[in-house]
């Protein structure tokens, strides 16, 4: 089975722009979870999508959005882009609908704000 | 208050030894225990999963859950090199759909 997949790999972006980063998750996975990763604040949870819905939401500002799509691959993307968005941004499948929190993740996009 | 605390480390032992890595939390309605491992430049891997309360065992690997002081902890015997790693913990609630992380551990084994 193949394991969950982002793209792109590596980013460099500069202020203001804006980003979208691609998750695939483990065939059959029907959650979705992005977590923002910084040296500083560790693993922070951005929001989970299920079946295309979005059921929990992180402390993050509005700049911030997902969207997950039938087929369960899911998209965030990070608008007007600041120096302190720099991160990995890490996707994250299981199998919860049941009752399994297991997470696998993916390696991650690693991006870097200019 | 952070919901989840794990003393960032770093951690040093001499290969051979026995590791302890703990964590504490706050929320009592936690249900689901996880240590996960992270290597430099991956993703984090789910490395034990335990449901509610009691120890669980695999292989050198021991993840102990106290539900009653709040406390988790996870033992590595004979600790290789190759457990060189960041060790992070993770909890959540039945139905919150959301884990927490703790800050992580890093552990160095030295050969």
């Amino acid at each position: 089975k193949a394991g969950v997949t982002q793209t792109p790999r590596y980013l460099i972006k500069t202020r203001g722009q804006q980003v979208t980063l691609s998750c695939s998750p483990i065939s059959g996975h029907r959650s979705v979870s992005w977590y923002q990763q910084t040296p500083g604040q560790g693993l922070q949870f951005l929001f989970e999508y299920f079946s295309e819905t979005q059921r929990n939401k992180g402390n993050f500002p509005g700049r911030f959005s997902g969207r997950q799509f039938s087929n369960s691959r899911s998209e965030m993307n990070v608008s007007t882009l600041e120096l302190g968005d720099s991160a990995l941004y890490l996707c994250a499948s299981s199998d919860r609908d049941r009752d399994n929190e297991k997470l696998f993740f993916g390696s991650g996009t690693q991006l870097s704000v200019l | 208050q952070k919901e989840v605390e794990q003393d960032p480390g770093p951690l040093s032992v001499p290969e051979g030894a026995i590791v302890s890595l703990n964590c504490t939390y706050s929320n009592s309605a936690f249900q689901y225990f996880m240590w996960y491992r992270q290597y430099s430049r991956k993703g984090p891997e789910l490395l034990m999963y335990t449901y509610s309360s009691g120890n669980k065992e695999d292989g050198r690997f021991t993840a102990q859950v106290d539900k009653s002081s709040k406390y988790i902890s996870l033992f590595i015997r004979d600790s290789q090199p190759s457990d060189s790693a960041t060790y992070l913990c993770a909890m959540s609630a039945p139905g919150g759909f959301k884990t927490i992380f703790g800050a992580g551990t890093r552990l160095f084994v030295k050969a």
